[in-house]
């Protein structure tokens, strides 16, 4: 299974854009990428998916280079309540979660 | 859209008990996956079932078992619990078990083993 690497930390105000880069450097040619976002004591939230290039849904845009050793998830103007953790997952089946990425969006 | 459902969404046990979560995937969905996330920790992978059969094993300890039944709701049995069991437990669901197969995580069920 890919190993994923992630900021443990990101701080941003209500508004901007923000983007979470997550390195998978041994990803699998049929893994797909898939990000989750996690408030406390609730289920895994599905965010978006992608295998290569750019995806984008009504919530998030997600980036992949040609290489897929990376992607970035993009997440237009927050607001507070887009303050959680984010999982950053590669692989088909049974997902290793890694630390994720703590957001707090600042007022 | 119908969603993961689980049951009870919180359960409290002695230790040395026994205990059984349920899971009903979202309609379709042949697959089903079970997580634990203990207090500050990252959900960890136990197991996953696909058309009724197990599929595959993550960090399950052996006090627990796990089956899905015909109609694709799976159960996740502990029996002998420990202190350390006190988690939220997920269930996922997916259409099939391939790369692009999203999950969908269910609410999750919170155990408190006193």
């Amino acid at each position: 299974l890919a190993k994923t690497t992630q900021p443990i930390s990101m701080d941003s105000y209500e508004g901007q854009e923000v983007n979470i880069t997550c390195s998978h450097n041994n990803i699998a040619t049929n893994d797909y990428i898939t990000w989750y976002q996690q408030f406390p004591s609730q289920g895994p939230r599905f965010i978006i998916q992608g295998y290569k290039t750019k995806v984008t849904n009504e919530v998030a845009s997600l980036f992949i280079p040609a290489d897929r050793k990376s992607s970035t998830l993009s997440l237009p103007r927050v607001s507070l309540s887009d303050t959680a953790v984010y999982y950053c997952l590669v692989g088909g089946q049974n997902f290793v979660f890694g630390p994720g990425t703590r957001l707090s969006v600042l007022p | 859209a119908a969603g993961v459902i689980q049951s009870p969404r919180h359960l409290i046990k002695e230790k040395r008990e026994t205990a059984t979560l349920k899971c009903y995937p979202i309609p379709r969905h042949d697959t089903v996956y079970w997580y634990q996330q203990g207090p500050g920790q990252d959900p960890q992978f136990l197991i996953s079932f696909y058309e009724k059969m197990q599929s595959d094993k993550g960090s399950i300890p052996d006090r627990f078992s796990a089956q899905q039944f015909s109609d694709y709701h799976s159960e996740l049995n502990m029996s002998s619990l420990e202190l350390g069991d006190s988690a939220l437990y997920f269930c996922a669901s997916s259409l099939g078990r391939g790369g692009g197969d999203t999950q969908y995580f269910g609410p999750g069920t919170r155990l408190t083993v006193l």
